[in-house]
């Protein structure tokens, strides 16, 4: 296992389409986060599963934002109608549960910039 | 929302001088806390935490209940020490938590 993998790495597209992500976590890891980071920024909270359950989803998330864990290992984002806002790079995490604080394994990123 | 603040954008200090990284912390519950760096052109990595109380490349983070820090520190900088550091709340949650990470100190350790 080499880590958490993105794909894909850098994405352009123009204003108004729709873009999907995908994140591949740490075989054994059963939860997954999604992060956006814009320049100059930390990480921003997106969403979270545990296995295949979407727990909880950042109250500033446009419902044009979407995620899916279907079967609990790989994660999709997708984002509808895409605005020049939305530039950024996207980070997915991943971890396994721990007694205490579960340190997260970050992706390289996608990079994401709408024209 | 568990919100960590790190009120300097940017350090700049000479190789060998002291490394103080700022983090303050506003948590309801007892704290839980990271400190993640990210190399040039590397993804995010855990640096140290603060339950396992241990140096990592000498550097070190202690949690100060009374003044609601988190402060990462190291004696003397060198040069690859240059990078981005975030402070950061764990991957675990709880319902209502929003994980506010640290918006990041940039380090540079000039020669």
């Amino acid at each position: 296992d080499t880590g958490v993998s993105q794909d894909p790495r850098h994405k352009i597209t123009k204003r108004g389409q729709n873009v999907t992500f995908r994140c591949d976590p740490i075989s054994e890891h059963n939860r997954l986060y999604w992060y956006r980071q814009t320049l100059g920024q930390g990480p921003e909270f997106l969403t979270y599963f545990q296995n295949e359950a979407q727990l909880e989803k950042s109250r500033l998330l446009s419902d044009r934002f979407s995620a899916e864990r279907p079967k609990g290992s790989f994660s999709t984002l997708e984002i509808q109608r895409t605005e020049q806002g939305d530039s950024a790079m996207y980070l997915c995490a991943s971890s396994k549960t721990s007694g205490r604080g579960d340190e997260q394994f970050f992706g390289p990123g996608t990079r994401l910039t709408v024209l | 929302a568990q919100r960590v603040t790190q009120p300097e954008k940017l350090l700049s200090v000479f190789k060998g001088a002291p490394v103080e990284l700022k983090c303050n912390y506003s948590y309801s519950g007892s704290p839980e806390l990271f400190w993640y760096v990210q190399y040039s052109r590397q993804r995010l990595q855990l640096l140290l935490r603060h339950i396992s109380r241990e140096s990592i490349k000498g550097f070190t983070a202690d949690l100060n209940k009374g003044e609601t820090s988190f402060h990462l520190k190291k004696p003397f900088a060198q040069e690859e020490d240059s990078a981005m550091y975030y402070c950061a709340p764990p991957g675990s949650m709880d319902s209502n938590y929003q994980l506010i990470w640290g918006a990041g100190t940039k380090l540079i350790i000039k020669p």
